[in-house]
């Protein structure tokens, strides 16, 4: 059983608030990733990192920041939530290509 | 640049076996995973292809071949549970680390 948690599942926050949503991973895994995915689609890397202070920007362009100061926490912050951030927020930790995934944030921005 | 492409939709029958390509195109490629979504639930792996050849995981199998840049997952004794959304993903090695890009997806639908 993997063990990848994201809080909250769902949130629903007004236009210009600042949100964080939290991923935590109990494997040790060096290796985490932020994905945005819309109903239906594709998932969009948007973010990744390989060890504590290392994350890099992904595929997709993202207003949204991330950090690792500790090996089994990635939370990723919006300082300014639109309605276009409104989608599911999927994060991920590896092990070679062996990803685990938690459940998603489901963000809608009003 | 990069890129990752399947077929957007597969239709087969209860019990049959069907086959997902997934041809990718990128630089620093180091493997190839598999991974199976249900609507409303996150991703779950499947199965993963660092060198060229077919693996076995019960009634799923994935194969690879660098040469074509190209693989696929094969799907035995299809359920009706197996429909679901199946990615590919790529293992990319960058200056900044290793990362895993996603292709687009392929909609199963297994029919009785």
């Amino acid at each position: 059983e993997a063990d990848i948690y994201q809080t909250p599942r769902y949130l629903v926050i007004g236009t210009g608030k600042k949100i964080t949503l939290e991923c935590s991973q109990t494997m040790g895994h060096d290796k985490m990733y932020w994905y945005q995915q819309d109903p239906g689609m594709e998932l969009h890397l948007i973010h990744y990192s390989y060890g504590v202070n290392s994350t890099e920007k992904g595929d997709l362009s993202s207003e949204s920041t991330v950090s690792r100061i500790r090996t089994e926490h990635f939370p990723l912050t919006l300082e300014s939530a639109r309605p276009s951030h409104t989608s599911q927020y999927l994060c991920a930790s590896a092990s070679g290509l062996e990803a685990f995934f938690g459940q998603g944030t489901r963000l809608t921005v009003v | 640049g990069q890129s990752l492409e399947q077929p957007s939709e597969v239709t087969a029958v209860e019990g049959a076996i069907v086959q997902i390509n997934c041809t990718y195109q990128t630089s620093g490629f180091y493997g190839l995973s598999w991974y199976q979504q249900h609507d409303g639930g996150a991703p779950t792996f499947l199965s993963y292809n660092a060198l060229d050849g077919l693996e076995e995981t019960g009634r799923f199998s994935s194969f690879l071949s660098r040469s074509d840049s190209y693989g696929y997952l094969l799907l035995q004794e299809l359920q009706m549970k197996d429909s679901a959304s199946y990615f590919c993903a790529v293992g990319i090695l960058t200056g900044g680390g290793n990362k895993l890009t996603f292709g687009t997806g392929t909609q199963l639908k297994v029919e009785l």
